[in-house]
């Protein structure tokens, strides 16, 4: 079962703009994470945010986590053409750090 | 260390046949984790191993699929009797523990036909 889901399912912007998405999950989360995946290749991690944790940036990237609303979302700022993938939020549950994907998101940055 | 391994890359196979896939994980790493991904979809989990400790399997996982890692190190992926919805993108990931985030192979896509 996939416990993320992600919004919107697709996302088409220019080169320079802001690209958001979120992502919604049912059950409590040891961490939620950000991956990317290019076309037929394996999963990128992005970035992790713990769930006592409400904020958290890595150079382009800005992610969100509200727990009482159970959503999340990554902001990419000043988006490239290269950045043109799929994006996957993952929850993270239980000892075994087992991680449940959304669906995804392909986002599409136009040069 | 170049991150996780995977072989082969694309494997076709008739319908009935058995196939066997390979991950070579990042060597600090004890957690190793299997998915399968179909096309348009997220990973969805499959199996995991702590060491050579097979710990959580998936109901996904039918009789059909077996994995082990022996010693603890590389993992294989047995599927007999292959079916066509076996058809997919296999992926092998490992992890160096609780909250490190994962490493992802490239994938091994499995053509049944």
């Amino acid at each position: 079962s996939q416990q993320g889901e992600e919004d919107p399912q697709a996302l088409s912007i220019q080169e320079g703009e802001n690209a958001t998405m979120n992502c919604s999950y049912k059950t409590s989360i040891n961490n939620l994470q950000w991956y990317r995946q290019n076309s037929g290749r394996g999963l990128v991690h992005l970035i992790l945010i713990r769930s006592n944790e409400r904020e958290k940036h890595s150079g382009r990237l800005r992610v969100t986590l509200d727990t009482s609303k159970k959503s999340s979302s990554l902001l990419i700022t000043a988006s490239r053409a290269a950045d043109t993938a799929s994006y996957f939020c993952a929850t993270e549950t239980g000892a075994n750090s087992k991680l449940t994907f959304g669906k995804g998101i392909t986002l599409s940055v136009r040069p | 260390d170049t991150g996780v391994s995977q072989n082969p890359r694309h494997k076709i196979t008739k319908r009935g046949q058995n196939v066997t896939f390979r991950c070579d994980p990042i060597s600090e790493h004890n957690r190793l984790y299997w998915y399968r991904q179909t096309l348009g979809q997220g990973p969805e989990f499959l199996t995991y191993f702590q060491n050579e400790a097979q710990l959580e399997k998936s109901r996904l996982l039918s009789d059909r699929f077996s994995a082990e890692r022996p010693k603890g190190s590389f993992s294989t992926l047995e599927i007999q009797r292959t079916e066509q919805g076996d058809s997919a993108m296999y992926l092998c990931a490992s992890s160096l523990a609780l909250f490190y985030g994962y490493t992802f192979g490239s994938g091994t896509r499995l053509t049944v036909v």
